[in-house]
């Protein structure tokens, strides 16, 4: 069974809308992220949730905002969809935050395409 | 700040050929590296890792030994598979850091 759920596999948005890209994990990790990934850049760290708790956010653009409803739950809001959102969007989670040595398990992604 | 840089976008090989992919990486702390694979429309899997309490990480016949003195973790592997088809990520945890610095990535074509 999947351990890291992300829903939809895909998704095809227009410019402008907002979409909501779904994650939960069944690992009992108290830690949860968000990536970005992109055909022209590396695996891009964008946010980190600990407990809940909004830990690191690198992401420069207010449009994307992450929701903890649930500790194994982290979704991902884009409002003002653009054309260069378009990428696969990973969620990933690891058993705490912090420490090198905790290795993080990636979910099975969401592409996006913005048209 | 962190840096991993993977210099092969792209590496073919026949079935039973020995793999080599090149990482090096930059940083002032003591990180904790990883192998990455990502297989077509999934997510990146841990291959393994490595500390600096242990140079050698084995994984499914992959090896990778960090070596502090060229700062590289380069991948080996003695006889690769076409079931090994995939891309593959360096990264590096800082010491002090849960962030992964992730390499560009290198895609593996085994032929059979």
């Amino acid at each position: 069974d999947p351990k890291i759920i992300q829903k939809p596999k895909y998704l095809v948005a227009v410019t402008g809308s907002e979409k909501i890209l779904i994650c939960e994990q069944y690992l009992g990790h108290n830690a949860m992220y968000w990536y970005r990934q992109s055909a022209k850049k590396p695996l891009e760290f964008m946010f980190s949730y600990s407990y809940q708790k909004l830990m690191d956010n690198q992401t420069a653009s207010s449009r994307f905002q992450p929701q903890s409803s649930k500790k194994n739950h982290l979704d991902l809001q884009i409002t003002a969809l653009k054309p260069d959102d378009s990428a696969t969007y990973f969620c990933a989670s690891s058993q705490d935050l912090g420490g090198n040595q905790d290795t993080q398990y990636f979910g099975p992604g969401t592409r996006l395409l913005v048209l | 700040g962190d840096s991993v840089t993977q210099k092969q976008g792209q590496v073919t090989l026949s079935e039973d050929d020995f793999l080599f992919i090149n990482c090096t990486y930059s940083t002032t702390t003591y990180p904790t590296l990883f192998w990455y694979v990502q297989y077509p429309g999934q997510g990146p899997q841990l291959l393994l890792k490595v500390t600096t309490a242990n140079n050698k990480g084995i994984s499914r016949g992959f090896e990778a030994t960090y070596d502090k003195g060229t700062t590289s973790f380069h991948l080996q592997k003695a006889s690769v598979q076409e079931s090994d088809s995939a891309v593959y990520f360096c990264a590096l945890v800082g010491g002090g850091n849960y962030k992964p610095t992730f390499g560009k990535g290198t895609s593996l074509v085994v032929h059979p």
